[in-house]
């Protein structure tokens, strides 16, 4: 069976200082990757996806980036971190046959940045 | 551009109540999936329901039903006899079937109350 895993499961950063959050899928191949941050009390904004290996689609410009090293292995960073960046993200995959467009969740990261 | 409208920020029922949350959505596209997640405290989505853009058949699944209108590009999601464990945020999201790419709506946040 499938699973993601993500770590750390909550940070707190001072502000103008590094990220890396790390998601990995077990279990598929060739999963449609996804990061998104969920702002306190909002709903999910989607900042990256990703249908491939070095292949990342950028929603929202922002001080973030995110990279695709291995097929299933999914990062999130920033060289300097803002206040605004605070929040839950929370990384997905999908598949394209069977349930396409189903995408399904990790247990997520809360950021917070001091 | 795609948008999901989850019109009801919050809504607060007592146990054993029926209660309906509302989801628009707008896309271009002619073929698409719609879903419903479900976020309980914890903060991990899961996923409850898929449907495909073709099938406008309504599902039932236990306690839930979903309404499925392409008409009115409605995708409603029914609880029947709401219970204190169905107290969450629930989203609704659009995905297009080209390259994956997805759209939340804000979430609907149900309370209810024994």
């Amino acid at each position: 069976s499938q699973t993601i895993h993500q770590w750390p499961a909550t940070l707190v950063q001072p502000v103008g200082s590094p990220l890396s959050l790390e998601c990995t899928v077990e279990g598929t191949s060739n999963p449609n990757l996804y990061w998104y941050r969920q702002a306190a009390g909002r709903g999910l904004q989607l900042l990256f996806y990703s249908v491939g290996i070095g292949q990342i689609s950028s929603e929202v410009p922002q001080n973030l980036s995110a990279s695709r090293p291995q097929d299933r292995q999914f990062i999130l960073s920033s060289k300097k971190l803002l206040l605004s960046d605070s929040g839950f993200y929370l990384c997905a995959w999908s598949v394209l046959a069977g349930g396409f467009g189903t995408q399904y969740f990790g247990p997520g990261t809360r950021l917070t940045v001091l | 551009a795609q948008k999901v409208t989850q019109a009801q920020t919050e809504i607060s029922v007592v146990e054993k109540e029926d209660v309906t949350l509302d989801c628009v959505y707008e896309t271009r596209d002619t073929t698409y999936y719609l879903f419903w997640y479900k976020q309980p405290p914890s903060g991990e989505l899961v996923f409850l329901i898929r449907r495909n853009s073709f099938d406008e058949q309504n599902e039932i699944s236990g306690r839930y039903s979903w309404n499925f209108q392409k008409s009115t590009s409605s995708f409603n999601f029914t609880i029947t006899a709401s219970q204190v464990v169905d107290s969450a945020v629930y989203f609704c999201a659009l995905v297009n079937t080209n390259a994956g790419k997805s759209t939340f709506g804000d979430g609907t946040t149900l309370t209810v109350k024994p």
